[in-house]
Parts: C-alpha cells; structure tokens; sequence
C-alpha cells in the first residue's frame, strides 16, 4: 500500500513570497489532516478535511494561509505572504473514518521542511 | 477541549534497558484513542502503539508496552531493551470523535529520547 506522498521536501523562500504544498493521501482515505510542526514543538492543527469539505480550520491564519482538497483526494496549502515565524515542517497525514466508527490511526507523509530568510 | 501533556522534555537511557515516557490527557469523552508516535530525524511519524479507550487491557507491541490508567487519564509508554535506533521524538496523540462525524487528533509536546551506547 502506497504511503502519504508529499512535495517537496525542503523549500527555502524569502518573507512576503508565496508557496504551495501538496499532499496524495493513501487512497480511501476521506480525513486528510495538514499539520504545522515548529522546531522542538509537537505538530499543530491548521486545517482537516472529511472528503472534500473542511471540518476544522480554527488554527488556520486565514488571512495568509489557505488550503484546497480537490475532489476529495489531492490538497495543496498554499502560504501568501510568508513570514519569518511560518518556518517549520508542514505534515499530512490522512486516516480512514468508517462511517459510525472511531476511526483509524493517522498515517502521515515525510513533511515540507519551509525555510523563510 | 481536549489537551496533551507530555511533561518529560527529555529522556536518556542506556543501549538495553528500559525506560517509561509520561502522558497524561483531559477529556469528557468515554470513547477514544490514544496513540505513541515516533518522530525520528527523518521526519516521517510513525505509529509505535495504539490503545482503544474501552480495552481494559494494556497494548503491546513487541519491545514497547503502555501503561493505560483511564480513570487517572494517564496513558504512559514503556521501551524494553532500548536500542539506538530507538533515538527519536515520541509523541502522544488523542482522537476522539466530534459530533458531525469526524475525528479530531491532536498532539502533546513531544519527549526527545537519546538512546546510549
């Protein structure tokens, strides 16, 4: 079975530049997490997808952040203008939510490394 | 809401023996999961070990083992016989379902565990 697949892994870019993440979660799976991971810190929710609808975008900074799930599959995380404090991995990871069940473990890609100079 | 505290920074322990990662959880929910990810320098999480909240009985997989004490909300992690390759951060994450159908996961601090020769 195919993981999480994520592009690309490092990015280096210079404040106020814009830039795209895109996630392929492991097919079937209908929650599709993106997570902000600040060195030395654990993984912060900005924004989880059921399908293609979102179902939880409080910690998202809506003002530069956004993100999209394309027919309930592919999603890009787009940041626009950068800033010096979004250096930090960004995680995906996606997990199977039988309808009427708890749901499964998340599984996660190997993360964007996002460098802002 | 619901949080995760992991309050052991860091961890040492020699190459073969054992050591035990704290985790304790605030929730009003009876059913849930809780879940041991390892981060190592590669970045990519890895499930070490789940435990559904109704199980009384404590999870294991092979060398790891958790200490599951619902009542007290405490959800520790024990690594027998350490090994190098068990160098790395170790998270703790709750899930739980949220009314309208999906499930929200969320993350502790993390606790870095060196490994020692």
């Amino acid at each position: 079975e195919a993981g999480v697949a994520q592009s690309p892994r490092y990015k280096i870019i210079e404040k106020r530049q814009s830039v795209a993440f895109w996630c392929n979660p492991i097919s079937g799976h209908a929650t599709l997490y993106w997570y902000q991971q600040i060195l030395g810190q654990g993984p912060k929710l900005l924004i989880q997808f059921q399908n293609n609808g979102v179902v939880d975008d409080s910690q998202l900074p809506k003002d530069r952040f956004s993100a999209e799930r394309l027919k309930g599959v592919d999603s890009t995380l787009k940041i626009q203008p950068a800033k010096l404090e979004d250096s930090a991995v960004y995680l995906c990871a996606s997990s199977f939510f039988p309808r009427g069940r708890l749901g499964t473990e998340a599984f996660f890609g190997q993360g964007t490394r996002l460098t802002v100079v | 809401a619901q949080t995760v505290t992991q309050s052991q920074p860091e961890m040492s322990v020699q190459e073969a023996e054992t050591v035990t990662l704290s985790c304790t959880y605030d929730t009003s929910e009876s059913n849930y999961y809780l879940f041991w990810y390892k981060q190592p320098p590669s970045r990519q999480m890895i499930l070490v070990i789940r435990q559904e909240a109704y199980k009384q009985q404590n999870a294991t997989e092979n060398r790891f083992s958790v200490n599951f004490q619902k009542a007290a909300k405490s959800f520790s992690l024990k690594i027998s016989d350490s090994q190098l390759g068990d160098t790395a951060m170790y998270f703790c994450a709750f899930m739980n379902p949220i009314s309208g159908g999906y499930n929200k996961l969320i993350f502790g601090a993390g606790t870095r565990l060196a490994v020692h020769p």
